[in-house]
């Protein structure tokens, strides 16, 4: 079983749609959540990072985290066309600094 | 904002040249880290360094080497580029958290090519 688990997509969606992209994970010992967005030929920009279980919102951008499931969620409301990219989850242990990545989803908003 | 630069964003090598990546951070962060990222297997970790002249292995190391000889630069050294080592290579900083870890920040990536 792979640690993470992220559907690559591409999932495409009208302007102004919800989007909610997920993952998966195995290990337990996962204590940080992230979320970074990538554009074609770019880094990844850090989006969301949390601690612990529950939701944060961050203007359209809400990460949530389901640590008993092993399940974290990033909703997207109003999506605009230049939500247009790649969504990374990323999770890391307590105390050691190396970061899990998800392979991406790839996410389309057409206007 | 934290900005972390990498000296070239596309890169053109032959096999078996040794190659040099840079990268430099503006936001005194002590720990520094070299990812490459290919189509369906996403970020991998090659080495990663917590201070001046230390360094880790991560999980891919073989056929790299990296250089700190200074807090804010990080270098990643192909010693004989071969042609499974095109990709694309992210550097990221982050700051050494107490009691708690910080986030990672990237750069734009330099896209390599070893013909």
């Amino acid at each position: 079983q792979k640690e993470v688990e992220q559907d690559p997509g591409p999932l495409s969606v009208p302007e102004g749609a919800i989007v909610s992209l997920n993952c998966t994970y195995s290990n337990s010992a996962f204590q940080y959540f992230m979320w970074y967005r990538q554009y074609s030929r770019k880094g990844p920009e850090l989006l969301m990072y949390t601690y612990s279980s529950g939701n944060k919102e961050d203007g359209r951008f809400t990460a949530q985290v389901d640590k008993s499931s092993k399940y974290i969620s990033l909703f997207i409301r109003d999506s605009q066309p230049s939500d247009s990219a790649t969504y990374l989850c990323a999770f890391m242990n307590t105390g050691f600094q190396k970061l899990v990545f998800g392979t991406g989803t790839r996410l389309l908003v057409s206007p | 904002d934290v900005k972390v630069t990498q000296s070239s964003r596309y890169l053109v090598k032959r096999t078996g040249e040794k190659v040099f990546l840079e990268c430099v951070q503006d936001m005194d962060h002590e720990n520094m880290f070299w990812y490459r990222q290919d189509p369906g297997l996403g970020l991998r970790l090659i080495y990663f360094s917590y201070d001046v002249k230390m360094k880790e292995k991560g999980d891919i190391p073989e056929g790299y080497s990296v250089s700190r000889e200074k807090k804010e630069r990080f270098s990643l050294i192909l010693e004989s580029a071969s042609t499974n080592q095109t990709s694309m290579y992210l550097c990221a900083s982050s700051l050494a958290g107490t009691g708690s870890n910080q986030p990672q920040h990237f750069g734009d990536g330099t896209r390599l090519s070893i013909l």
